[in-house]
């Protein structure tokens, strides 16, 4: 099975600040990687697919990038409505991992 | 508008048995694939099943293989999970969603969450 991590797993940031989560799977998963963002008692947000692919809807300063087994997500300009809990899912199989999510929170 | 209504949650011994349902309205659910995705309190996102339009192919994560089944009604748009032998560890919030068109567990709608508590 393939795992997904994510660093780091708490990131405190401020409103204006570019922010980056790296998620990293436990082999190749070339481009099929997607960035969910989940706010507290809400259900998940897609945001990006195959890698760096935006979903429609989603504001431009969300970005995603990577191949293989390295993959970030970036927020250029943090906004107070991007606080939440980011995670990555592989869909290289069938076997659609999550990573463990990475909690940004206001410093 | 796509909307995805799930239902069905509640409290349930171990070793017993739920069905849930997703109302899915706004769009074509015959020809759109299908996923369940679960949480449990406090933790991360666990992808459980997911079946494609015509439901000929179905997929389950291993923790529930052999224990859930989904299914779907597309003359009542609606999806199903039974879940059968249930263990406290399945205690969740469950998700129904719809998946990007061609994959099967890249969601970019969801249900509201049904609540699941497995307990004596």
């Amino acid at each position: 099975d393939i795992q997904m991590t994510q660093s780091p797993s708490t990131l405190s940031a401020s409103v204006g600040d570019r922010v980056t989560i790296t998620c990293r799977a436990s082999q190749s998963i070339s481009r099929w990687l997607a960035w969910y963002q989940q706010k507290p008692g809400k259900a998940p947000k897609l945001l990006i697919y195959e890698a760096s692919r935006l979903e429609s809807g989603v504001p431009s300063r969300f970005s995603g990038s990577g191949s293989g087994t390295e993959f970030t997500l970036t927020i250029s300009s943090l906004q107070p409505d991007d606080f939440a809990t980011y995670f990555c899912q592989q869909y290289n199989t069938y076997l659609f991992t999550f990573g463990p999510g990475t909690k940004v929170d206001i410093k | 508008e796509v909307q995805l209504l799930d239902s069905g949650g509640g409290l349930v011994q171990p070793g017993g048995s739920l069905r849930l349902s997703c109302a899915a309205s706004g769009f074509s659910f015959s020809t759109s694939t299908m996923t369940w995705v679960r949480q449990a309190p406090g933790k991360g996102l666990e992808w459980v099943s997911s079946i494609s339009g015509n439901s000929g192919t179905t997929y389950y994560a291993d923790s529930v293989k052999g224990r859930f089944t989904i299914s779907r009604d597309n003359s009542k748009n609606t999806l199903y999970l039974q879940m059968n032998s249930l263990r406290a560890e399945d205690t969740a919030t469950y998700y129904c969603a719809k998946t990007i068109s061609g994959s099967y567990g890249i969601a970019n709608y969801w249900g509201q969450g049904t609540r699941v508590t497995v307990s004596s």
